[in-house]
């Protein structure tokens, strides 16, 4: 157990729709990073948070957001979904904000978009 | 672009034998990579870190090389194990850090 905290672990919705997954960092972690795995893709970043401030960005959708909280924790919002959003979406943490920094990953979440 | 690949998707290999798997980048220069294990749907786990002034890195029966005039990390399982069958990802330090698609291996008993 990593100690990072994903929910939900499966979510199946429709295309079009909007979906809100959710992360928890372990304990003491102020890095949030979201990454999208899918067959063909591999892992893929997209975005990461340092104590509540964006830090990074990759080929993140602009139909995608994040934000993480006074508490740490962080959301990833998904809207206007399309069929090619499904996916295995993780969250990862780590101290401090480099990438340097060993990443600790979430469970993940398992979004289906029919 | 940077451009990360690792030397085949899967890789199949006798238990007792060691496992090779190869990670080659271009159009960067990281000061440090990173390899984690990852199985069917679980999250991806830290394995070992290797600077770039630091050749070989050893864990138990893991061993990583870091080659940065070729661009190329290797990294060896010694007396792999069927419990080592899982996929492997490289992942060569930048910011963000961006991860190669991994090698899939089975250790075969």
């Amino acid at each position: 157990d990593s100690g990072v905290t994903q929910t939900p672990k499966h979510l199946i919705t429709a295309t079009g729709q909007r979906v809100t997954l959710r992360c928890s960092p372990r304990s003491g972690d102020l890095s949030v990073y979201w990454y999208q795995q899918s067959l063909d893709q591999g892992l893929q970043f997209l975005i990461q948070y340092y104590n509540g401030e964006e830090r990074a960005k990759g080929n993140i959708l602009e139909r995608f957001s994040a934000q993480q909280f006074p508490d740490l924790h962080s959301e990833l919002n998904l809207s206007s979904l399309e069929l090619g959003d499904s996916a295995l979406y993780f969250c990862a943490s780590s101290e401090l904000a480099g990438t340097y920094n060993e990443q600790f990953f979430g469970p993940g979440t398992r979004l289906t978009v029919l | 672009s940077q451009k990360i690949e690792q030397n085949s998707e899967a890789l199949n290999i006798q238990e007792g034998k060691t496992a090779t798997l190869t990670c080659n980048y271009t159009n960067y220069s990281p000061a440090y990579l990173q390899w984690y294990r990852q199985d069917p749907g679980r999250g991806p786990v830290f394995l070992l870190l290797i600077r770039e002034n630091e050749k070989e890195k050893r864990k138990e029966r893991l061993k990583v090389t870091f080659d940065t005039t070729l661009k190329q990390s290797l990294f060896h399982i010694t007396a792999s194990q069927p419990a080592d069958s899982a996929t492997y990802l490289c992942a060569p330090g930048n910011t963000p850090l961006v991860f190669g698609k991994g090698t899939r291996l089975s250790v075969i008993a």
